[in-house]
């Protein structure tokens, strides 16, 4: 199993620029979540998701959209970039509550 | 609302010493409680969880909790510190009916020294 992978690592935007970081895993779990983490600020969740076709929002949820097509993938849209989306983005996912939550390496955003 | 604290987002100790590192929780509901360690420029790595059960909970590593509940603390412990522990540790909570939700603590940066 790959477990939860994340493209791309990297990712330089300018502002007002759209993009989706992408999030797989193949462990059939039914939880999925986005979180971004900042200095000081620890993991802060944007959205989740509890099953294909469901999704809902978290606390962070503003400029950012997803969508749950399939178990497997959990895309993460920036509409508009904006300089405070600068961070790094984690996606996990868990089969089910409360179970163990795996996490992708991440992708370090940064919006110039 | 659902909350958790970690207290002190830095801790150095010596190899070889006790590593003490605290999470606080806020709740009216029995929780869930995780710590993860992150690291440098990797993923989070569940290090152990308490649901129910045996308060004292023991991880991967040698590291262990104590859920105890008339103090709202999950601490983390380690009898003798290695320098491989050097990372960031994030306590996390979750509660029966928003169990689809983690709530991360700002993390705690171990440092060990020689």
């Amino acid at each position: 199993n790959a477990g939860v992978t994340q493209t791309p690592k990297f990712q330089v935007l300018k502002t007002g620029q759209s993009m989706t970081l992408q999030c797989a895993q193949d462990m059939n779990h039914e939880y999925m979540s986005w979180y971004r983490q900042d200095p000081g600020m620890g993991l802060r969740l944007i959205h989740y998701s509890v099953g294909a076709g469901i999704t809902d929002q978290g606390e962070v949820p503003n400029g950012y959209n997803v969508s749950r097509s399939t178990t497997e993938d959990f895309p993460l849209r920036l509409l508009s970039a904006a300089p405070s989306q600068t961070s790094v983005y984690f996606c996990a996912s868990r089969l089910r509550a409360p179970g163990e939550q795996y996490f992708g390496p991440g992708t370090r955003l940064t919006v110039t | 609302a659902q909350s958790v604290t970690q207290l002190g987002s830095h801790v150095s100790v010596s190899e070889g010493a006790l590593v003490l590192l605290r999470c606080n929780y806020s709740s009216s509901v029995p929780p869930y409680l995780f710590w993860y360690v992150q690291y440098p420029n990797q993923g989070l790595q569940l290090l152990l969880k308490y649901t129910t059960g045996a308060t004292l909970v023991k991880g991967i590593n040698g590291f262990e909790a104590e859920f105890k509940k008339s103090e709202t603390s999950f601490h983390l412990t380690k009898p003798s510190a290695h320098m491989s522990d050097a990372a960031e540790y994030f306590c996390a909570v979750s509660f029966t009916g928003t169990a689809s939700k983690l709530t991360f603590g700002t993390g705690t940066r171990l440092q060990v020294t020689l």
